[in-house]
């Protein structure tokens, strides 16, 4: 079946120590996103790849960095997680930016020691 | 401020009954309004969809209103089971004219708990 794929679905960190956390997607859709979700709190649009263009959000700490090295993968980079970085980090894909339905993977739950 | 309110924040039902969860957004213009059910520890599933120009939509047990006059919409789940706890989220599409694009805006959802 297609889907948005994440991996690992449970990652634990030090404070400081850089993780990175993978999506990847079976849709072929050009545009993949990624979200911070924090406990009953809605998800927080982080950054998107739409094809290979990166458009990161304006609050988005410099912290969090992405890659999408082809169509299919996408990365989350966290260069110095803090205790406030603990969250669900959702990934999700759309055909088109404009076809605004998205696909959401299981999620990635981030904790940091 | 947020631009997608949702009520209750949490629920309690007990199975077999019904309920109906409430959102209110200002996003103006728009495209389309989707609920989605957000398992604990899973990511969102898009349950419903509707554009402007529809009042209702039904998914199995799940029935989504719109109300694009006063901006309301609300979801409606009938004869509610154990499988149902979740969060709803209700998400709200801009619309878009040109070729920018709308950023989706997410309420913070209601969380349902159905006790047997």
């Amino acid at each position: 079946d297609a889907m948005v794929i994440q991996n690992p679905r449970y990652q634990v960190t030090q404070f400081g120590k850089p993780v990175t956390l993978s999506c990847s997607q079976t849709l072929n859709h050009n545009v993949m996103y990624w979200y911070q979700q924090k406990s009953s709190q809605a998800p927080k649009l982080l950054f998107h790849y739409y094809d290979k263009d990166f458009n990161n959000e304006a609050d988005t700490p410099d912290n969090f960095q992405s890659r999408r090295p082809n169509t299919s993968f996408c990365f989350l980079d966290i260069r110095s997680p803090g205790l406030g970085d603990a969250a669900m980090y959702l990934c999700a894909t759309s055909r088109d930016r404009r076809v605004n339905e998205q696909f959401f993977g299981p999620g990635t739950r981030l904790t940091v020691l | 401020k947020n631009q997608v309110e949702q009520s209750p924040q949490s629920l309690i039902i007990l199975e077999g009954k019904n309920c109906t969860l409430q959102c209110n957004y200002t996003v103006s213009p728009f495209s389309n309004l989707r609920w989605y059910k957000q398992d604990t520890g899973r990511g969102p599933v898009s349950l419903t969809i509707m554009t402007f120009s529809e009042n209702t939509k039904s998914n199995g047990r799940y029935t989504a209103t719109l109300d694009a006059d006063t901006k309301q919409s609300s979801l409606h789940i009938t004869a509610s089971q154990l499988s149902d706890s979740a969060s709803y989220i209700c998400v709200v599409s801009p619309d878009v004219t040109t070729d920018s694009w709308g950023k989706l805006q997410f309420g913070a959802g209601t969380q349902v708990v159905v006790t047997p």
